[in-house]
């Protein structure tokens, strides 16, 4: 059974870059043909699809991010990525790690983290 | 584009059936069979309940169905029980530049 945990610092500044790792256990990230997302919620507001990557190379991001945004995977360490760059008080949120289908629907996820943009 | 159009808040009491609708445009609920369903305790992970518009994963009670008719799905709990109170988001694909959807979320209440 696949389980994802997010990991990464719960406060950062702004202007600054928000890192996070989502470590993936119970399956490999390169096989399977597997999507995997960072998807986000603001506070007290609804969820938002941050964008995905694909071992075989392919990537989304959202739209609205497209310009702040990298996701990557690391294979050695089974592990993906998420780089918000720039970041402002709007992008404080839970931030979530999951796995998508290529049909869009996510399974499983992580427990989420907060991340607060804060001087 | 606009989230998908919840309900902000739904109630039932226990035994009770609730309805939650989830209305998007003819580009995405209207167009994709693609519609999934989570479930969201407080404090706690989004957790999938339906996917594909009606297809319940395994391990996830048959009280909870999935529908869709035109541009507006639908999640249907039967048999309300205390531990469905929770907050409900619908999703929906919506193509290869947006790629899914979501809605704004119900607070579901049980009595």
């Amino acid at each position: 059974q696949v389980q994802l945990q997010e990991s990464g610092p719960g406060l950062v500044k702004p202007s600054q870059t928000l890192s996070l790792t989502c470590t993936v256990s119970g399956g490999s990230i390169s096989s399977g043909g597997y999507y995997w997302s960072w998807i986000r919620q603001l506070p007290g507001k609804g969820l938002e699809c941050i964008g995905y990557s694909h071992y075989g190379g392919s990537s989304y991001y959202n739209p609205s991010l497209k310009n702040r945004v990298t996701i990557s995977l690391d294979t050695s360490k089974n592990q993906f990525s998420l780089k918000l760059s720039s970041v402002t008080a709007a992008d404080t949120a839970v931030y979530y790690c999951a796995r998508p289908t290529p049909t869009g629907w996510f399974d499983p996820w992580g427990q989420g983290t907060l991340v607060t943009v804060s001087s | 584009q606009s989230a998908l159009t919840q309900p902000r808040s739904v109630s039932g009491s226990p035994g009770q059936s609730v309805t939650i609708s989830c209305t998007g445009t003819s580009s995405d609920v209207g167009f994709y069979n693609y519609v999934s369903w989570y479930q969201q305790h407080p404090g706690k992970a989004p957790k999938l309940m339906i996917y594909d518009v009606s297809k319940r994963p395994s391990g996830v009670p048959d009280r909870f169905s999935g529908s869709k008719s035109g541009d507006t799905a639908s999640l249907t709990i039967s048999g309300l029980q205390a531990e469905d109170e929770a907050d409900y988001y619908c999703c929906s694909f919506a193509g290869s530049y947006t790629f899914v959807i979501f809605g704004g979320g119900t607070k579901l209440t049980v009595l």
